[in-house]
């Protein structure tokens, strides 16, 4: 039983344009829910996260959105660069943060 | 200062040998876990640690994985009889905890581990 999936595997974008990635929650539980950004033989690197009370959060070019009513959120990237290029990990856990369950990822290829 | 760190980098063994894999945490984290990552997947949760005592080991598969933690700091991933499956690469990461609001964790690289 997945309760965080990302349904597209990769992504391809040209450089100066928006990234877009997508995530689908089923546990209406989740308290929080974050974005982690990994390359090759390295370990996943905090993004941005957003809290269950809010729809929106933005950290320079990246902000996330959450549509709790579709157990939905997305991560943008604006303007995207070539060293965006990684997998992007969707995760979700409860109050504390203490597990996180995360989706299978999306690799995003930005384009120069 | 420095980050997570896990040895070994990468670690091949023999279906049914014993393995272990350390992870060593940021210094002043309270909180470490473990998560398992196998191919075309996203990390999975296995055990969590508060200190020296494992709060919640819900998602070690089996009996064969076992993980410690004596002084609070260092913690060690065991796993028995290793089989073809556990085949993944293991992630270890840190946090603070202060069991009043959200904390980052940390990972660090990860144990690439080959069950041959």
């Amino acid at each position: 039983d997945q309760q965080v999936k990302q349904n597209s595997p990769s992504l391809s974008v040209q450089e100066g344009r928006i990234s877009i990635l997508n995530c689908d929650y089923t546990n209406s539980m989740f308290d929080y829910f974050l974005w982690y950004k990994k390359y090759p033989a390295e370990g996943p690197t905090f993004l941005i996260s957003i809290s269950s009370i809010k729809d929106k959060n933005e950290d320079g070019r990246f902000t996330v959105f959450l549509n709790k009513s579709a157990k939905h959120l997305s991560l943008h990237i604006v303007p995207s660069q070539p060293g965006d290029s990684a997998v992007y990990f969707c995760a979700a856990s409860g109050e504390y943060g203490n597990k996180l369950v995360f989706g299978a990822g999306t690799i995003l290829r930005v384009k120069s | 200062g420095a980050g997570v760190s896990q040895t070994p980098s990468n670690k091949v063994t023999e279906k049914g040998k014993y393995v272990e894999l350390r992870c060593d945490p940021i210094s002043g984290h309270t909180a470490l876990y473990w998560y398992r990552q196998s191919l075309g997947q996203g990390p999975e949760f296995l055990i969590y640690f508060q200190g020296t005592g494992a709060a919640d080991d819900s998602g070690l598969p089996n009996d064969r994985f076992f993980a410690v933690r004596p002084e609070g700091s260092v913690s060690t991933l065991k796993i028995q009889r290793t089989e073809r499956g556990d085949s993944a690469v293991y992630l270890c990461a840190s946090s603070f905890q202060s069991g009043v609001t959200y904390n980052e964790q940390f990972f660090g690289p990860g144990t690439r581990l080959t069950v041959l």
